[in-house]
């Protein structure tokens, strides 16, 4: 089955802390994933996905087969950081399976 | 550009109603996603549009329908609604199947 679970519902930090919002993936062949943040009152939007790379916001995601994992991690939270991330699966035509999603509190 | 427009952007319907929620694409897009996001959950996948054809479908009932038009614009329809279709529907547009994806704002639906 195609599955992404994200354990912590809720992840409190204090700014400057150091972040890890766990996703973890059921699929078999090779993944496509990715993160997406919801900002207070905004729509949902792409934050990064594996293929890229690439760290945006200071957020950075490593793919791990070996442990089916693909956590995001930022060394240094800022309080503008707090907002619902949800990882998602890229199945193969495009349907994307999300997770039930964490919210990042970063207080002051 | 304005994105992905949804439209309304809330809603009330009565249970056993019929509703019809529409979403335009981001411009240049040929292909559209919707998803249900009951509260305190991840988006729920309900079907793919691309070239007028639903091309996958979710794990949700005949109850739920939707149509893609030639400007790629796209409805779902929601008939027969129970007190358990209250959720907020997604849009999400891309180029091609397969791409990345650009979500709309949502609508916001009650069914009392």
């Amino acid at each position: 089955a195609q599955r992404v679970t994200q354990p912590e519902k809720l992840l409190s930090v204090f700014k400057g802390a150091p972040v890890e919002l766990k996703c973890n993936y059921s699929y078999s062949g090779s993944p496509e994933l990715f993160w997406y943040v919801q900002y207070s009152r905004q729509r949902l939007q792409l934050l990064l996905r594996h293929i890229s790379r690439e760290s945006i916001k200071g957020f950075t995601a490593d793919l791990n087969k070996g442990e089916t994992s693909f956590h995001l991690k930022k060394p240094f939270a800022q309080e503008e950081d707090s907002a619902m991330y949800y990882c998602a699966l890229y199945n193969q035509g495009g349907k994307l399976i999300f997770g039930q999603g964490t919210e990042l509190s970063v207080k002051p | 550009d304005a994105g992905v427009t949804q439209s309304p952007t809330h809603l009330i319907k009565t249970r056993g109603q019929q509703v019809t929620l529409r979403c335009s694409p981001k411009s240049g897009h040929d292909t559209v996603s919707w998803y249900q996001q009951a509260l305190g959950q991840g988006p729920q996948f309900i079907f793919q549009y691309y070239e007028e054809e639903e091309r996958q479908r979710g794990n949700f009932p005949d109850r739920f329908s939707g149509h893609q038009f030639p400007n790629y614009s796209s409805e779902l329809n929601v008939n027969a609604l129970l007190l358990g279709d209250s959720a907020l529907y997604l849009c999400a547009s891309s180029l091609k199947p397969g791409s990345s994806y650009t979500f709309g704002s949502g609508t916001r639906l009650t069914v009392v």
